[in-house]
């Protein structure tokens, strides 16, 4: 069954700690993205990845880390260093091509306590 | 800037019809897409235009005109499972798959 997981579904952390989210997928999509989601916001990027071994910082990357040694896996770090770390996060992925719809992950929710 | 603007809230009777505006301003368009989203689960994929006009899938359709970054999601015959967030996205640059989102509309569906 194809598709795109994230572990775990709730995360609770406390304060100062390091947190590492997961996210795989057995689509073979090429490009990966990390969202954050926030109580009435949008969706907002905090880094994408088009190929394995790069990636690039989106609109909110301040605070966060993430690695793509292999191409069905993105995992985010989120560090001590971010501000305001509670959050539901979402994870997607894409094929490329004309449409290059991004499919998304069930989510993790991050709370810091 | 970049900016997509959508209504915090909708309601609109079991059966009915109605419709979810989005207006946009991004400093370039390759497509729009339209997803659903019910509470604390992801966003599942409905619609993307990238030309002007119609696209109609089943119950829902979406609208484009580029030309005055202006779309909507119209849902025909709602249903109670129909209550959810919609999300308006754009993809402002044709050599990244980077969607810019809207806040969302969430929409109520009263028997």
């Amino acid at each position: 069954d194809g598709g795109i997981t994230q572990s775990p579904k709730y995360l609770f952390r406390k304060e100062g700690q390091n947190v590492t989210l997961s996210c795989e997928q057995n689509l073979n999509h090429d490009a990966m993205y990390w969202y954050r989601q926030d109580p009435g916001q949008g969706l907002r990027l905090i880094y994408y990845s088009q190929i394995v071994n790069d990636f690039q910082k989106g609109d909110i990357a301040e605070g966060y880390s993430v690695s793509r040694e292999k191409k069905e896996s993105f995992p985010l770090t989120v560090t001590s260093a971010q501000k305001n770390p509670t959050a539901f996060y979402l994870c997607a992925s894409s094929a490329g091509g004309e449409t290059d719809t991004q499919y998304f992950g069930p989510g993790t929710r991050l709370t810091v306590l | 800037g970049q900016n997509i603007d959508q209504p915090t809230e909708m309601t609109a009777t079991e059966g009915a019809i109605v419709q979810i505006n989005c207006t946009y301003q991004t400093s370039g368009f390759n497509g729009l897409f339209w997803y659903q989203q019910h509470a604390g689960e992801a966003p599942t994929f409905l619609s993307y235009n990238v030309l002007d006009g119609l696209e109609e899938k089943g119950r829902f359709s979406s609208f484009l005109s580029r030309s005055k970054g202006y779309s909507y999601l119209l849902l025909k015959e709602l249903q109670m499972k129909d209550s959810a967030s919609y999300l308006c996205a754009v993809r402002d640059h044709e050599n990244t798959g980077k969607l810019i989102f809207g806040q969302g509309t969430t929409l109520q569906v009263k028997p």
